[in-house]
């Protein structure tokens, strides 16, 4: 398996740019989530899904949106990027327990730094 | 905002010390986890406690989850320069009929070889 993968690693956008971070899991977990990574600041929940077609806001969700039309894939897309969105993005699957509650282990890919000027 | 308070931020220890950070927070939490994060990657998970009072080994490392569940530290015994990194705490928190994962802010871990 490969796991949780994240592309691109690397991105320099301008602010007002559009642009969608990939994550594709191949453990048929049904449970994926976006975290954004600041210094001093933690992980900080943006968006999750607890399913294909389901998806629910986080900690921080403005300026992101997502989709899941399938399980394998939870893109999320900056709409209009902002130098407030530079960060390090983290992308986390897990397979999701009883009644949709999660209590499994989240897998993190090896994140996406997006940098805005 | 944050939810969980971890200390401390930062460590500079030498090589064979051993180690205690904690998470606590005013909100009940039903598990809790900890991560390790290399520079450059993702976090990885250490060690999962999901009853309150439990007490969990991995090695070197050992992890409990409060009584209260409001809390949970991670002990690192005999530290090696591999023990680099940063360390979060992290917990699902029962949300709106849903469960969220919340990290703290971490703590930084210097060993000096």
């Amino acid at each position: 398996n490969a796991g949780v993968t994240q592309t691109p690693k690397f991105q320099v956008l301008k602010t007002g740019q559009s642009m969608t971070l990939q994550c594709a899991q191949d453990m048929n977990h049904e449970y994926m989530s976006w975290y954004r990574q600041d210094p001093g600041m933690g992980l900080r929940l943006i968006h999750y899904s607890v399913g294909a077609g389901i998806t629910d806001q986080g900690e921080v969700p403005n300026g992101y949106n997502v989709s899941r039309s399938t399980t394998e894939d939870f893109p999320l897309r900056l709409l209009s990027a902002a130098p407030s969105q530079t960060s390090v993005y983290f992308c986390a699957s897990s397979y999701a327990g009883n009644m949709g509650l999660v209590r499994n282990e989240q897998f993190f890919g090896p994140g996406t730094r997006l940098t805005v000027l | 905002g944050q939810q969980l308070n971890q200390s401390p931020q930062s460590m500079f220890i030498q090589e064979g010390e051993d180690v205690s950070m904690n998470c606590t927070s005013s909100s009940i939490f039903n598990t809790w986890l900890w991560y390790k994060q290399d520079p450059g990657e993702g976090p990885v998970l250490l060690i999962a406690l999901y009853k309150a009072g439990e007490l969990t080994s991995n090695g070197r490392l050992t992890a409990q989850f409060g009584i209260t569940r409001k809390d949970s530290f991670l002990n690192i015994s005999a530290s090696i320069p591999s023990d680099v990194g940063i360390y979060f705490c992290a917990g699902y928190l029962t949300q709106g009929g849903s469960e969220k994962l919340v990290f703290g802010k971490g703590t930084k871990l210097t060993v000096n070889p």
